[in-house]
């Protein structure tokens, strides 16, 4: 079967502008899960969303993010009024039960 | 706050050297270890874990890791490395009685000379 997909993979906005990244996770995989790795550094935990139980958005660094997922379907990440320091590389991970994480290629997102 | 620290930020080895790239974490509850791997234009995939049992774990590829509860610590070993393992190792934790999330380390990059 499939990997986790995203899209797209590359991004490269302007400061200010809004961006929505997408993921699709592995079909029965309930848990799905955002991380955000910049440059020279490891993956930060962003959001997590487990069925239909509330997400838990600890991880979100602002509130110009934001995350939705529709059941146990895609994803969205969104980034409202981007900032340079938002540059980085985006992954998504799905798991099933109390199994494995399996990541995504990632979206690099560049903002000039 | 869980935290984990890769001691080596970047390794350069011969083939057939060993290997061992240091990996300790800071939390006071029970954890699941894991050790993911990034070969270059691939996407992160998972070399190893450690949920419970024996501390020895092994993993794809000849690798294996071994968690010491006394000393925080879940080092990634190979008897002998080759060209092929060349890619970026990360570290990482998870709360046994959280979501899941994973808090990694800042990942270890392994350069093998042929």
């Amino acid at each position: 079967g499939a990997g986790v997909s995203q899209s797209p993979s590359n991004k490269v906005t302007e400061k200010g502008k809004d961006v929505e990244l997408r993921c699709d996770p592995i079909s029965g995989h309930t848990a799905l899960y955002w991380y955000r790795q910049r440059l020279g550094q490891g993956l930060e935990f962003l959001i997590y969303f487990q069925g239909n139980s509330a997400p838990d958005k600890s991880g979100l660094p602002s509130d110009r993010f934001s995350a939705e997922r529709t059941g146990e379907s895609v994803s969205t990440l969104t980034i409202q009024r981007t900032q340079q320091e938002d540059s980085a590389v985006y992954l998504c991970a799905s798991r099933k039960g109390g199994d494995t994480q399996y990541f995504g290629p990632g979206t690099r997102l560049t903002v000039l | 706050a869980q935290s984990v620290s890769q001691h080596n930020h970047h390794v350069i080895l011969s083939e057939a050297a060993s290997l061992e790239l240091g990996c300790n974490y800071s939390y006071g509850g029970t954890v699941n270890l894991f050790w993911y791997v990034q070969y270059p234009g691939q996407h992160l995939q998972l070399l190893l874990k450690y949920f419970s049992g024996d501390p020895l774990v092994k993993g794809i590829k000849g690798f294996e890791a071994e968690f010491i509860k006394s000393k925080f610590s879940f080092n990634l070993r190979k008897p002998s490395v080759q060209w092929s393992d060349t890619a970026e190792y990360f570290c990482a934790v998870s709360s046994s009685s959280n979501t899941g999330k994973l808090i990694f380390g800042q990942g270890t990059t392994l350069q093998v000379k042929p």
